[in-house]
Order: structure tokens, then sequence, then C-alpha cells
């Protein structure tokens, strides 16, 4: 059984520039949860998505970044017009249903964004 | 506001003695408390957690917890450390109803051969 799948592991953006990261869920999750995790610093959520809708975007930026879940396909986090501040550990995690303690969060392997 | 302290940055144990990764958490409403482990340039896998029942709860890999709810504490513990064992320790907490996961600021575990 898979696990939660992200891609790519490692990428770097020059500032300016646009990034995406992908996000699998585990077999039979709907829900995901993106976190960033700065050097040094736990995670910090960011969004929470079901297949089509955000729940919740009060962790993310209000600009520049957005996320998405479509009905097919992976789970997308987008930076466009990246800065050196975004550079971290961006972590997806998917639950089978709403997270609320007996539903825990299993995370993806995440990927490291660094902007030169 | 919900948070959790782990008040240690890092630990260090000789293998083949007990260890313990200290947490506590202000939340309110009653906690869901979790364990996650990190490997260099991995991701976060999960090793326990408390809902509710027994405070003592066990894991994977031998590790276990204590939840202690007149101490807001939730502390990791596991008999016999391993040099394996050697990792960023986070732990976390949510609440019923809730699905952000509010993550303390991570203990790094070193065990020495």
């Amino acid at each position: 059984n898979a696990g939660v799948m992200q891609n790519p592991r490692h990428l770097v953006r020059r500032r300016g520039q646009e990034a995406r990261l992908r996000c699998s869920p585990m077999k039979g999750h709907s829900h995901v949860y993106w976190y960033r995790q700065l050097p040094e610093e736990g995670l910090k959520f960011m969004v929470y998505l079901q297949k089509e809708n955000i729940i919740d975007e009060s962790g993310m930026p209000k600009e520049r970044f957005s996320a998405e879940f479509p009905k097919e396909g992976p789970s997308i986090l987008r930076i466009q017009q990246v800065v050196r501040g975004d550079s971290a550990a961006y972590f997806c995690a998917s639950s089978r249903a709403r997270s609320g303690g007996t539903d825990t969060q299993y995370f993806g392997p995440g990927t490291r964004l660094t902007v030169l | 506001a919900q948070s959790v302290a782990q008040p240690e940055d890092q630990v260090n144990v000789a293998e083949g003695n007990p260890l313990t990764v200290k947490c506590t958490y202000s939340v309110s409403g009653n906690p869901y408390l979790f364990w996650y482990v990190q490997y260099p340039n991995r991701g976060l896998q999960f090793l326990l957690k408390y809902i509710t029942g027994d405070n003592l709860v066990k894991g994977s890999y031998g590790f276990e917890a204590e939840f202690n709810k007149s101490q807001t504490s939730f502390h990791l513990k596991k008999p016999s450390a391993l040099v394996s064992d050697s990792a960023l320790y986070f732990c976390a907490v949510t609440t019923s109803g809730t699905y952000k996961y509010i993550f303390g600021t991570g203990t790094r575990l070193k065990v020495l051969a």
C-alpha cells in the first residue's frame, strides 16, 4: 500500500519563477493537508482540501500561493513569483476522513524548495 | 490558542539506556496527541497517538508515550535506545472537530554507541 507521494523531492527555482508541488494521497484518502517547515522549526499548517474543494486556507499567505485538489490527479501547491523566503520543506499529509483526532494524518516525504 | 512545547532541542542518550523526549501542550478541550519521527531528508513517520482511554500508549519501534492530564504532558519513551533511533522527533496536538495539527519545534535525539 503506497504511502503519500510527493514530487519533486527537490526543487530549485530562481527568484520570480513559479514552483509547482504535487501530492498524491494514500489510497482511499480524500483529505489533503499542506504544511510548511522552515529551517529549525516545526511544521505549520497551510491549507486543507478535499476533492475539488478548499476547506481551510487560513495558513496560506494571501498572495502568490494557491492550492487545488482536482477530481482527478494529485493535489497541487503553486507558488508564483517565488522569493528567497519561500525556501522551505513543504509536506503534504492525507487522511481517510476529516482529521479530528480519530483519523491520523499520514505525511509524505516532502518537497524541499530552494530559491536562488 | 493551542500550542505545543518541546523544551529540549537535543537529547543525547547512550545505546541501551532508556530515553525520554518531552512534550507539553496547551489546548481548549480534550487533546489528541501525536508523535512523529523524521529521519534526514525524509518525511514524518507516525509513531503513536493518544485519543482517549489508557494513559500509556504503545506505538511503533518499541516507543510508548504517557498522557498526563494534570501536567499537560505527553512524553515519548523507550526502555532501551538504539543508534537507529537517532532522528528528529515532533510532538503534535489537535482537538476534536479540528484538523490542524499544531507541531512542536522538534527534539533531535542522538543515541551514542
